[in-house]
C-alpha cells in the first residue's frame, strides 16, 4: 500500500496563477484533510472532508477551494495564488472510529 | 474547542541524555492525544497516541508519554537520545466528538555528539 500520496512534490507559481494539488489515499479512509505548515506555527487545517462529496472549512480556508469527487482523492485548489500562500502543504486521512491521521510527504509551494 | 501548547521551540540534548518535550492541552471533553515526528523534508509520522486507555503510553523508537489529567499535560520522554532522534516533534489533540486535530507549534530536537 502506498498510503497517502501527494502530487506534485514541488511547485513555483507566480502571483495570480492557479494550481491544483492532488492527494490520494489507498486505505479506504472516510476522512481527509489539507494542512499548511509554516515555521513556528505547527500545522493549520485548511479544509477537510468527512466523506465523498462533502467538504468543510478548517482554520485557514481563505484563498483555497477543495473537492472530493472520489473517496480516495482530495483536491486542493488555489484560484489566484498570493505570496502569503508560500508554504508546505500536507494531506492526511483517517478512518472512522480512529482519531490518528496518516500524512502524505508534502508539497512545497513557492509563490513569487 | 481544543488547543495545544508546546513549551520550548528548540531543545538541544547530548547523545545518551534524557529527552523531555513538554505538551499541555486544553479540551472541554475527554481528549485524544498524539505525538508526531517529522524528519527533514518528510511528512509526519505517528510516534504514539493516548486514547483513554493506559495513562503511560509507549511508542516507537523508545519514546513514551504520560497523560496527566490533573495537569492537562502529555509530555514526551526518551531515556537516552540517539543521533537519529534529531527531528521536529508535534503534539496534537482531538476530542471524542471531533476527528479534527489541533497541533502545537512544534519542538525541534538537536542531538549533540
Amino acid at each position: 500500500n502506498a498510503g497517502v500520496t501527494q502530487t506534485p512534490k514541488f511547485r513555483v507559481l507566480k502571483t495570480g496563477q492557479s494550481m491544483t494539488l492532488l492527494c490520494a489515499q489507498d486505505m479506504n479512509h472516510e476522512y481527509m484533510y489539507w494542512y499548511r505548515q509554516d515555521p513556528g506555527m505547527g500545522l493549520r487545517l485548511i479544509h477537510y472532508s468527512v466523506g465523498e462529496g462533502t467538504t468543510a472549512k478548517g482554520e485557514v480556508p481563505d484563498g483555497y477551494n477543495v473537492s472530493r469527487l472520489k473517496k480516495q482523492n482530495f483536491l486542493l485548489g488555489l484560484e489566484s495564488a498570493a505570496p502569503s500562500q508560500t508554504s508546505v502543504y500536507f494531506c492526511a486521512s483517517s478512518s472512522t472510529g480512529l482519531h490518528e491521521q496518516f500524512f502524505g510527504p508534502g508539497t512545497r509551494l513557492t509563490v513569487l | 474547542a481544543q488547543s495545544v501548547t508546546q513549551l520550548g521551540s528548540h531543545v538541544s540534548v547530548s547523545e545518551g541524555a534524557l529527552v523531555l518535550l513538554r505538551c499541555n492541552y486544553s479540551s472541554s471533553v475527554p481528549p485524544y492525544l498524539f505525538w508526531y515526528v517529522q524528519y527533514p523534508n518528510q511528512g509526519l509520522q505517528l510516534l504514539l497516541k493516548y486514547t483513554s486507555a493506559a495513562t503511560l503510553v509507549k511508542g516507537i523508537n523508545g519514546f513514551e508519554a504520560e497523560f496527566k489529567k490533573s495537569e492537562t499535560s502529555f509530555h514526551l520522554t526518551k531515556p537516552s537520545a540517539h543521533m537519529s532522534d534529531a527531528a521536529e516533534y508535534f503534539c496534537a489533540v482531538s476530542s471524542s466528538n471531533d476527528y479534527k486535530l489541533s497541533f502545537g507549534a512544534g519542538t525541534t530536537v538537536t542531538v549533540r555528539a
